[in-house]
């Protein structure tokens, strides 16, 4: 199956410094990715639909100028949290369509801690 | 927006045991998927489902379109299926609603 990679996999970072989360696709040409967050004990969100040469698309209650998302390739994506605060503080997952279109392959997931 | 319903939310069995984890949602969907998160947070895709069943070695997977419900079965299962199942749902292109997720733990 198609295999998607996430770097870093941990980031501790202090309040107010930014942090960069890429996510790439490594055997497939991903023209949608999709990032959510998961807070501890709770069900994962979707944050953004990113789309390759495009604007990203952001669910409700995501603020786009907080959370930088960049897919300038269709093997790559980037997640950027901007002055970080504590409450930023989750789990943070990138997928991607495959070439069925409905199937989603996972990253493995950036767990940031803003302290 | 779809509701996604999953139930049990805690589970724990004795290995060996047979598993039914259940999902249900509120709005048609193009696609079901169940997937499996370890405690390190990294998510693996075990089915995606838009009509019948699948099954893959001792996992099943069923949906119903009509009655917008979908299990998740585990036969003889073993301490190492222990892990949260989450149901989630896609409708169109758009990105996936999750479930709360079932945590299962499966006893030696």
């Amino acid at each position: 199956g198609a295999v998607v990679s996430q770097h870093p996999s941990r980031v501790i970072c202090k309040s107010g410094t930014s942090v960069k989360i890429e996510c790439r696709s490594l055997d497939f040409q991903a023209t949608t990715m999709f990032w959510y967050r998961q807070f501890p004990k709770q069900s994962l969100m979707l944050m953004a639909t990113s789309n390759e040469g495009s604007k990203a698309t952001y669910e409700q209650g995501v603020e786009k100028d907080k959370f930088l998302i960049n897919h300038a390739s269709l093997t790559l994506s980037t997640l950027t949290v901007t002055s970080a605060h504590p409450e930023d503080s989750s789990f943070y997952i990138c997928s991607t369509t495959g070439q069925g279109a409905y199937e989603q392959y996972f990253g493995p997931g950036t767990r940031l801690t803003v302290t | 927006k779809n509701e996604v319903e999953q139930s049990p939310q805690n589970l724990t069995a004795q290995e060996g045991e047979f598993i039914t984890i259940n999902c249900s949602y509120s709005v048609g969907i193009s696609a079901l998927h169940w997937l499996q998160q370890h405690p390190g947070g990294g998510i693996v895709s075990l089915f995606m489902l838009s009509s019948g069943k699948k099954k893959h070695g001792r996992l099943i997977a069923t949906i119903n379109i009509q009655e917008k419900h979908s299990s998740l079965h585990i036969t003889a299962s073993h301490p190492r299926d222990s892990a949260v199942y989450i149901c989630a749902v896609r409708g169109g292109a758009d990105g996936l609603t999750f479930g709360k997720g079932t945590h299962l733990i499966i006893q030696p």
